[in-house]
């Protein structure tokens, strides 16, 4: 059975830092790219950040890039984000979501997801 | 914000056909397979639809995707009690470095 559990989230003040973390397990971790999306409290969702099966291909969305950095580990089969220099706007549930396909140099959907783990940025 | 565009509420008595609507570009939709997520209340996203009309294992068939130039849809036919939910369309979009972009969501209401 596939799992992913997120942990790392808290109150942080603005202009602070905070890493999540994702732990995966119930599959072949390194033959998959995975996904952080966030979705603030009511609103939709939006995609963070993703990274290749073997960190060949990272990406990130515009109102993240240069604050955050996605890296995996594949031994650990863990996957993380390191957030800097957070602001209000950044408060939200993180999800973790892995691939749907495998072994592929782009990124395509997802299949499975975490329960989340919530980040709350406030003075 | 978002760069796919959805309504933001459907609605259907039970054993009704509600379709969703997701319009996008050539960047993205117009280029690109579209999934479908559903998010019951409170919990995490679920991938219901990809690749345009691919339906993972234990998805309903009741639920079918389709898409057509810069738009796609969601059909959910024989409407039930707990397809009272969020759904979210999907896709790459090739702009600038690329990036993965959501649709801005519809509720669902079961009458």
């Amino acid at each position: 059975e596939v799992q992913l559990v997120e942990s790392g989230g808290g109150l942080v003040q603005p202009g602070r830092s905070l890493r999540l973390s994702c732990a995966a397990s119930g599959f072949t971790f390194d033959d998959y790219a995975m996904h952080w999306v966030r979705q603030a409290p009511g609103k939709g969702l939006e995609w963070v950040s993703g990274i290749s099966w073997n960190s060949g291909s990272i990406g990130y969305a515009d109102s993240v890039k240069g604050r955050f950095t996605i890296s995996r580990d594949n031994a650990k089969n863990s996957l993380y984000l390191q957030m800097n220099s957070l602001r209000a706007e950044d408060t939200a549930l993180y999800y973790c979501a892995k691939e749907g396909q495998q072994l592929v140099p782009r990124f395509d959907y997802f299949d499975y997801w975490g329960q989340g783990t919530l980040v709350t940025v406030s003075s | 914000q978002s760069v796919l565009t959805q309504p933001p509420s459907a609605s259907g008595t039970p054993g009704q056909r509600v379709t969703i609507s997701c319009s996008g570009s050539s960047s993205n939709i117009g280029s690109n397979t579209v999934n479908w997520y559903q998010q019951l209340p409170g919990t995490a996203p679920k991938l219901l639809i990809y690749s345009n009309n691919q339906r993972p294992s234990g998805v309903p068939d009741r639920f079918s995707g389709s898409k057509s130039g810069t738009s796609a849809s969601l059909a959910i036919s024989g409407l039930q009690s707990e397809d009272e939910a969020d759904y979210y369309c999907a896709a790459w979009d090739d702009s600038l470095n690329g990036l993965y972009v959501f649709g801005t969501g519809t509720k669902v209401t079961v009458l």
